[in-house]
């Protein structure tokens, strides 16, 4: 059973800019969570999807979003990237509420 | 507020030493996990541990949940460099979102 992808693996942007994530979950996975980690304040979340319906966020700003489509594929969104947004983003997989969280390899976010 | 405590923050070993790493919080959680994450990778799930007071074991690695169920400990016994990474933990409380400690960094030198 393949496990969770992410695209894209690296990504370069500059300050101003957008960037879009992608996250495929495990085969039957309907629950698909994002986080953001960074040498300095860890493991953060940022939201959490279950059939295309946002469950919980975090406390980050709004120029953070998400969406998950109907096949449970995600997408986290980005605009007018800070510096500050340079970090590895997570994306998880569950197959139902509160069951064992699979995490991706995640993307490696540089903002110049 | 950092929910999960987890010390040390850095470890830096011999092979064949062995260590512990404690993550602390002053929450009661309803499940605890812990998780391993080697550079490059996403983290991979050791263990969840549910029963205040239980101990699991996973070859050379034993996982202990508080009786408070508040805090957790992870004991590796002859440690391998094939044990470097971070370990983190993560508190459930439930369908709530899980809560991360920022991790404890252990090297394991040859």
């Amino acid at each position: 059973k393949a496990g969770v992808t992410q695209t894209p693996r690296y990504l370069i942007k500059t300050r101003g800019q957008q960037v879009t994530l992608s996250c495929s979950p495990i085969s039957g996975h309907r629950s698909v969570s994002w986080y953001q980690q960074t040498p300095g304040q860890g493991l953060q979340f940022l939201f959490e999807y279950f059939s295309e319906t946002q469950r919980n966020k975090g406390n980050f700003p709004g120029r953070f979003s998400g969406r998950q489509f109907s096949n449970s594929r995600s997408e986290m969104n980005v605009s007018t990237l800070e510096l500050g947004d340079s970090a590895l983003y997570l994306c998880a997989s569950m197959r139902r509420l509160a069951e064992t969280q699979y995490f991706g390899p995640g993307t490696r976010l540089l903002v110049l | 507020t950092q929910l999960l405590e987890q010390s040390p923050q850095f470890l830096s070993i011999q092979e064949g030493e062995n260590l512990t790493v404690y993550c602390n919080s002053s929450s009661v959680f309803s499940s605890l996990q812990w998780y391993r994450q080697e550079p490059g990778e996403g983290p991979v799930l050791l263990v969840t541990v549910v029963t205040g007071g239980e101990v699991k074991k996973l070859k050379r690695l034993t996982f202990q949940f508080g009786d408070a169920r508040k805090d957790s400990s992870l004991h590796i016994t002859a440690a391998q460099p094939g044990d470097t990474g971070l370990y983190l933990c993560a508190g459930g409380r439930g369908s709530e979102k899980l809560v991360f400690g920022k991790g404890t960094k252990l090297t394991v030198n040859p």
